[in-house]
């Protein structure tokens, strides 16, 4: 097994503010890195899937970084909105012929009004 | 497209009962998997499928059952349920190449085992 950890579990941010979060994996092995949204009572959806060593990808305000030699991935939201509160995953997959995609426990977003 | 769905929605069940739930989708995805989502624990694997015909077993399989006949469809069966199974259960697929793909999600069932 694959541990993902992510910090912090929970995060309570201003409306307004930027903030980010962490994600930490077994650098061994490592193909790709996975973030995902995930809002209460919804499914979750993917953000971002990343592979190479200094990979940084970004959709509208929230953004990624990738470091595989030492095994993390950033997560950015730069001024947060109300509709930024969700759960965020992190998942790493590795290379093997048995595809797994192990998830992190997760990161909760509050953003406050 | 429907992407992938799952019935049932809700279904509670009492202890050492046997069901199935059901999970297909039509984007021609190889790959499928099954997690189960409890309270601080994120989403944990249980089983997954790189194919038709080809299962393997993922963080947390014991008491699950699945099978994969063809590419729609991935069923996970419970066989004697145990009220440790009550848990939202999410199936997602991804086209081949799953490592580096995003992985598309069902709107998942709520079981409870009683």
């Amino acid at each position: 097994i694959l541990n993902v950890e992510q910090s912090p579990q929970s995060l309570h941010v201003q409306e307004g503010d930027s903030t980010n979060f962490t994600c930490s994996f077994p650098s061994s092995n490592f193909y790709a890195l996975h973030w995902y949204r995930w809002e209460t009572a919804k499914s979750p959806e993917a953000l971002f899937v990343m592979t190479l060593n200094g990979d940084e990808k970004k959709k509208g305000r929230i953004s990624a970084t990738l470091n595989t030699k030492e095994g993390y991935s950033y997560l950015y939201i730069k001024g947060s909105q109300p509709e930024d509160s969700a759960t965020y995953l992190c998942a790493r997959s590795h290379l093997n012929r048995d595809d797994k995609i192990i998830f992190g426990k997760g990161t909760r977003l509050h953003i406050l009004p | 497209n429907a992407g992938v769905t799952q019935t049932p929605k809700f279904q509670v069940l009492k202890t050492g009962q046997s069901m199935t739930l059901q999970c297909a989708q039509d984007m021609n995805h190889e790959y499928m998997s099954w997690y189960r989502q409890d309270p601080g624990m994120g989403l944990r694997l249980i089983h997954y499928s790189v194919g038709a015909g080809i299962t393997d077993q993922g963080e947390v399989p014991n008491g699950y059952n699945v099978s994969r006949s063809t590419t729609e469809d991935f069923p996970l069966r419970l066989l004697s349920a145990a009220p440790s199974q009550t848990s939202v259960y999410f199936c997602a697929s991804s086209s081949s190449g799953a490592v580096y793909n995003e992985q598309f999600f069902g709107p998942g069932t709520r079981l409870t085992v009683l």
